[in-house]
């Protein structure tokens, strides 16, 4: 069965602390990795997208990794405004549906 | 207005109520979705529509019902709902097919069935 896990389901800060989320997958034929970041109460906000192992994209204080088994977002000197949720989906197959984490909520602390 | 957009943001209803929620997108896509977002699950796909064809319904109870009278404008008709439907309703779209079919996000709805 496809699945998609983040890790941790929880994450706080404090302001400068450099750390990683984890997205690990199991799919059949990965056609794309996508990372999101969701502030409550608003919907997710497309950040990176994925498509083969060994491949990095950044953004800012975000560096998104790709193996072919999971992907890492890194936070490189975190503030506050970074606080969010951050979701991980994947697609496979010859399907277009996405495949969705449950997300890990970080929290920065100034 | 740019990207995707929803109203409305916040909606009450009754058990026996009828309401509609809209979404408009800005980005030329011809893709349009309806998700739910509950607390502690994962985003789940309730319509996908494609050229203003519906291409997929997700086992959805009929009591949501989805329209799409074109590419740019989706709505999702809600009827004698159940305090479970409770959500965040979240519509997207995208460019289909694409180098890269990235899904972008409207603010959503927040959804309480009284």
């Amino acid at each position: 069965e496809d699945q998609v896990t983040q890790s941790p389901e929880a994450l706080r800060l404090q302001e400068g602390e450099s750390s990683s989320l984890n997205c690990s997958y199991t799919v059949s034929g990965l056609r794309g990795l996508f990372w999101y970041r969701q502030d409550p109460g608003k919907g997710p906000e497309f950040l990176f997208t994925l498509y083969s192992a060994g491949e990095e994209k950044e953004k800012e204080r975000l560096k998104a990794t790709l193996t072919k088994k999971e992907s890492f977002l890194h936070i490189t000197a975190p503030k506050p405004e970074d606080s969010a949720t951050y979701l991980c989906a994947v697609q496979a197959g010859n399907n277009r549906k996405l495949i969705w984490g449950l997300g890990t909520s970080l929290g920065v602390n100034p | 207005e740019t990207g995707v957009t929803q109203t409305p943001r916040h909606l009450v209803m009754g058990m026996t109520n009828k309401k509609s929620l809209k979404c408009e997108q800005h980005l030329g896509h011809n893709a349009m979705y309806w998700y739910k977002q509950s607390a502690k699950k994962p985003l789940e796909l309730m319509f996908v529509y494609n050229f203003k064809e519906q291409t997929e319904n997700n086992s959805v109870p009929s009591r949501f019902s989805p329209e799409c009278p074109n590419s740019s404008h989706l709505f999702l008709h809600l009827h004698t709902l159940q305090p479970e439907d409770s959500a965040l309703y979240l519509c997207a779209s995208s460019q289909d097919p694409g180098p890269q079919e990235t899904q972008y996000f409207g603010p959503g709805t927040r959804l309480l069935v009284l």
